[in-house]
């Protein structure tokens, strides 16, 4: 089965510091990746997914295949972007389900 | 447009209650779903749904039953509460096809005494 893993629960940092959150995921077919974000008192959202290999917001996150990973990463962290986040993982089913990691609260202090 | 709206947006109940919990959309979805949000563990999907009038179950049903008689609504049931169904439930929508990412409601916080 497939699992997502999200090792740190909580991750603090000044502001204007680089900011990466790790997601490691298990699953033997072809992923898609994607980070979730839920802002306080929001719902939660769509950030990014790996296939538009795009920038949101500042964020980046790159697939790596090899190490079954896909870290969210940003070179100069805010304080708007403090927020819980989620990695999540669609595999090959006609329900378009998702596997949700563990999450974790990012902190950006001033 | 409204987008995913669940209904209550809090709820307490005493251990054995049943209640239900509702999800509407109107975006003309076809896939819905049911999570639960529990500190450390992310979001587990309890029921989805492909289409009206189908219902499959997801990672943790057990003590859930759901229904989708009307194609914008998804409903949740808990028929006989307990202490350890006290959770943050999320619905989600999406087209259903490989692009549109699924779509959250506000959640409803649910406590079981």
């Amino acid at each position: 089965a497939q699992r997502v893993t999200q090792p740190e629960k909580l991750l603090s940092v000044f502001k204007g510091a680089p900011v990466e959150l790790k997601c490691n995921y298990s699953y033997s077919g072809s992923p898609e990746l994607f980070w979730y974000v839920q802002y306080s008192r929001q719902r939660l959202q769509l950030l990014l997914r790996h296939i538009s290999r795009e920038s949101i917001k500042g964020f980046t996150a790159d697939l790596n295949k090899g190490e079954t990973s896909f870290h969210l990463k940003k070179p100069f962290a805010q304080e708007e972007d403090s927020a819980m986040y989620y990695c999540a993982l669609r595999v090959d089913n006609a329900g378009n389900m998702l596997t949700f990691g563990g999450g974790t609260r990012l902190m950006v202090k001033p | 447009n409204a987008g995913v709206t669940q209904t209550p947006k809090f709820r307490v109940l005493k251990t054995g209650q049943s209640m239900t919990l509702l999800c509407a959309q109107d975006m003309n979805h076809e896939y819905m779903y049911w999570y639960r949000q529990d500190p450390g563990m992310g979001l587990r999907l309890i029921h989805y749904s492909v289409g009206e009038g189908t219902t499959a179950k997801g990672e943790v049903p057990d003590g859930y039953n759901v229904s989708r008689l009307k194609k914008q609504n998804f409903l949740l049931g808990l028929e006989s509460a307990a202490p350890s169904q006290t959770s943050v439930y999320f619905c989600a929508s999406t087209l259903g096809d490989l692009v549109e990412p699924q779509h959250f409601g506000d959640g409803t916080r649910l406590s079981i005494l």
